[in-house]
């Protein structure tokens, strides 16, 4: 069926490294991606976002990257912070006409000082 | 106000209880979803309203009853309920970001547990 995925459970980092976190998807048709952060006792918030007519997109200290041939998309955050610890999800935000999304496995990121 | 509101933040109910969760936002969102969010999971979508009439139930257990009363406000009606129903329960609306992105704003939670 259709998905979104996750490849890594864990990513541990030192503080001032980058981080990437990496998400796969298997509806060739998917043309609109979010990214959230959620983090402990909250729910999850809007990071950036990419449409499949583009291959990159930046925001402050993240990059969203979507290779639509092998159906792949990753966050880059970099010089990660401690505050960037927290949960990910890609997901796939709801479409006009049918109001659903789907959330990847999410990458919980720990931040080492 | 970019701010979605839920209430209660924790509730604790036995199997028999009759509780409802309450959701709020005032940024004119016309779309608005419950979600249940199991610890180290990903949200899973229950309902979607839209211009307050229910657009989709995902095969949701019937201890669960959705209510908008207006735009601005969702209710979870929870009965019956049962242990493994115990998990965050979130809400959120869909509208737009102010560089122009369709996003979903999500709520804090309701952290619930079934005695």
């Amino acid at each position: 069926g259709e998905s979104v995925g996750l490849h890594l459970p864990t990513l541990s980092v030192q503080e001032g490294d980058n981080s990437i976190i990496n998400c796969a998807y298997s509806n060739s048709a998917s043309d609109y991606f979010i990214w959230y952060k959620q983090e402990s006792g909250k729910g999850p918030q809007f990071i950036i976002d990419i449409r499949s007519n583009m291959d990159k997109r930046q925001g402050q200290r993240v990059t969203v990257l979507l290779n639509k041939t092998v159906k792949h998309l990753s966050l880059q955050i970099a010089a990660t912070q401690p505050g960037d610890s927290a949960v990910y999800f890609c997901a796939e935000p709801p479409n006009t006409n049918a109001g659903k999304s789907t959330f990847g496995d999410g990458t919980t990121l720990t931040v080492k000082p | 106000d970019t701010e979605v509101t839920q209430t209660p933040k924790h509730l604790v109910m036995g199997m028999t209880n009759k509780k409802s969760l309450k959701c709020e936002q005032h940024m004119g969102h016309r779309a608005m979803y419950w979600y249940k969010q199991k610890a180290k999971k990903p949200p899973e979508l229950m309902f979607v309203y839209s211009y307050e009439k229910l657009s989709i139930n995902e095969s949701v257990p019937s201890r669960f009853s959705p209510e908008c009363p207006n735009s601005s406000l969702l209710n979870l009606h929870l009965h019956a309920l049962q242990p493994e129903d115990s998990a965050l329960y979130l809400c959120a609306s869909r509208g737009h970001t102010a560089g122009g992105t369709d996003t979903q704003y999500f709520g804090p939670g309701t952290r619930l547990t079934v005695l």
